[in-house]
């Protein structure tokens, strides 16, 4: 069975610093794996995806994932954190393909970024 | 190009009555998928419909059905409420034979059983 585990429930960093959110991944087949981000009383907006194309992966403002099969993790980080990264980060994995297959969800990530 | 919308936005139900969501796929979509995310945690897959069908289906009771429609759009009917039913109800949309395009996910349905 798939699994997704975000390890860090809360994360908190100032303004300018670097942002690592961690995910580590269960598959028994070669995954799908994406990074979502929620605002406050909003959806999920996709910030990347991996699809076994290359391993470091380039999303949505300044966000970037690398897929590690040895380690099964698929860690976010961004530079330089900005007071608008603050929400909710959800990393997820899919049973089957990038379209079709179910996401199956972390618990997420809150980032807060202090002044 | 609208994305996925979702209606209504918010809703409160007392127990056991009955709710349908809506939700219209971004414009070129054919695979609607729900999800649940409850407070504080992660989204939850309901159940997923292609050609007014459900292809795929998560862990919950047969409380939750759906429905598809030939324009693509999509209900998510729930009998019977309890208030462990409240959430946030996300729909998502996605082109089945688009590659690994990915999902486009709607702003959900905030449901709040009492």
């Amino acid at each position: 069975a798939q699994s997704v585990t975000q390890l860090g429930s809360h994360v908190s960093v100032s303004e300018g610093a670097l942002v690592l959110l961690r995910c580590n991944y269960s598959s028994s087949v070669p995954p799908y794996l994406f990074w979502y981000v929620q605002y406050p009383n909003q959806g999920l907006q996709l910030l990347l995806k991996y699809t076994s194309a290359a391993t470091l992966v380039k999303g949505i403002n300044g966000f970037e994932a690398e897929f590690k099969k040895s380690e099964t993790s698929f860690h976010l980080t961004k530079p330089s954190a900005h007071m608008s990264d603050a929400a909710e980060y959800f990393c997820a994995v899919s049973h089957g393909s990038g379209n079709t297959g179910k996401l199956i969800f972390g618990q997420g990530t809150t980032l807060q970024v202090k002044p | 190009d609208a994305g996925v919308t979702q209606s209504p936005t918010h809703l409160i139900k007392t127990r056991g009555q009955q709710v349908t969501l809506r939700c219209s796929p971004k414009s070129g979509h054919d695979t609607v998928s729900w999800y649940q995310q409850a407070l504080g945690q992660g989204p939850q897959f309901i159940f997923q419909y292609y050609e007014e069908e459900e292809r795929q289906r998560g862990n919950f009771p047969d409380r939750f059905s759906g429905h598809q429609f030939p324009n693509y759009s999509s209900e998510l009917n729930v009998n019977a409420l309890l208030l462990g039913d409240s959430a946030l109800y996300l729909c998502a949309s996605s082109l089945r034979s688009g590659g690994a395009g990915g999902y486009t996910f709607g702003s959900g349905t905030r449901l709040t059983v009492v």
